[in-house]
């Protein structure tokens, strides 16, 4: 299985929106709706921002949120500030009690 | 609050054995499936293993099954990690991640530990 689709990079100033997409096939993004996102500062562990999609976990932030639609899922973070600058990473459930991740998206605040 | 603390990594020749565990606390262990995930220096993020709640069910990566084998002890809270026939490609940190429910069927991973480093190198 390859990893799913996400964007190496991409970059925003303070105050603006990203989009980072996540693409995989309709065996995994498109069958399930057990999508993750995870935030990752450097050095640190992971740590979940969004479930089955488009769900946020208690306490993180109302700038992130989610969306899936076919085999692409998406994390939109409105209203950047610095501490967004982060590696970002996809999941998903890819069936056979097996997940796959993206291979990552570097977010740079401007 | 959930804490996940792994211990057991350090350096190992390539072609040995080395176990990992993952004591866990501020949930009810024994009702929830555990991963293993790990991340290699300067790259992303790749699954494991799984285990169910009651650990009558495992599954692994097809990059580790028949080397690697994941147990755990729910009397102690904690998760292990058996890695044998170890090589270059197995250096990572390796984290242990908690499941959203007990069962190791589908559903996504809701805390991570901080990781352990695993170095093969002869």
């Amino acid at each position: 299985q390859s990893a799913l689709t996400q964007p190496a990079s991409v970059s925003g100033s303070p105050g603006q929106s990203i989009t980072i997409s996540c693409t995989g096939t309709s065996d995994d993004v498109g069958s399930y709706r057990f999508v993750s996102w995870h935030q990752q500062h450097p050095g640190k562990a992971p740590k979940l921002i969004m479930f089955e999609a488009n769900q946020r976990p208690s306490g993180v932030s109302s700038r992130f949120s989610g969306s899936k639609s076919g085999n692409t899922a998406s994390l939109t973070i409105s209203g950047l500030q610095a501490e967004d600058e982060a590696d970002y990473y996809c999941c998903a459930y890819a069936g056979g009690s097996t997940w796959m991740f993206g291979a990552g998206t570097k977010l740079t605040v401007l | 609050q959930v804490q996940l603390v792994e211990s057991g990594g350090g350096v190992v020749q390539p072609l040995g054995s080395l176990r990992l565990a993952c004591v866990a606390s501020g949930f009810t262990f024994r009702t929830y499936a555990m991963h293993w995930v790990r991340q290699a220096p300067g790259k992303g993020l790749e699954w494991v293993a799984v285990i169910s709640f009651d650990g009558s069910e495992e599954y692994y990566a097809d990059s580790v099954k028949g080397r690697f084998t994941i147990s755990r002890d729910n009397s102690g809270n904690t998760l292990y990690l058996q890695m044998n026939s170890l090589t270059t490609d197995d250096t990572a940190v390796y984290y242990c991640a908690k499941d959203e429910d007990s069962l190791a069927v589908d559903g996504y991973f809701d805390y991570w530990g901080q990781g352990t480093l695993v170095t093969v190198s002869s």
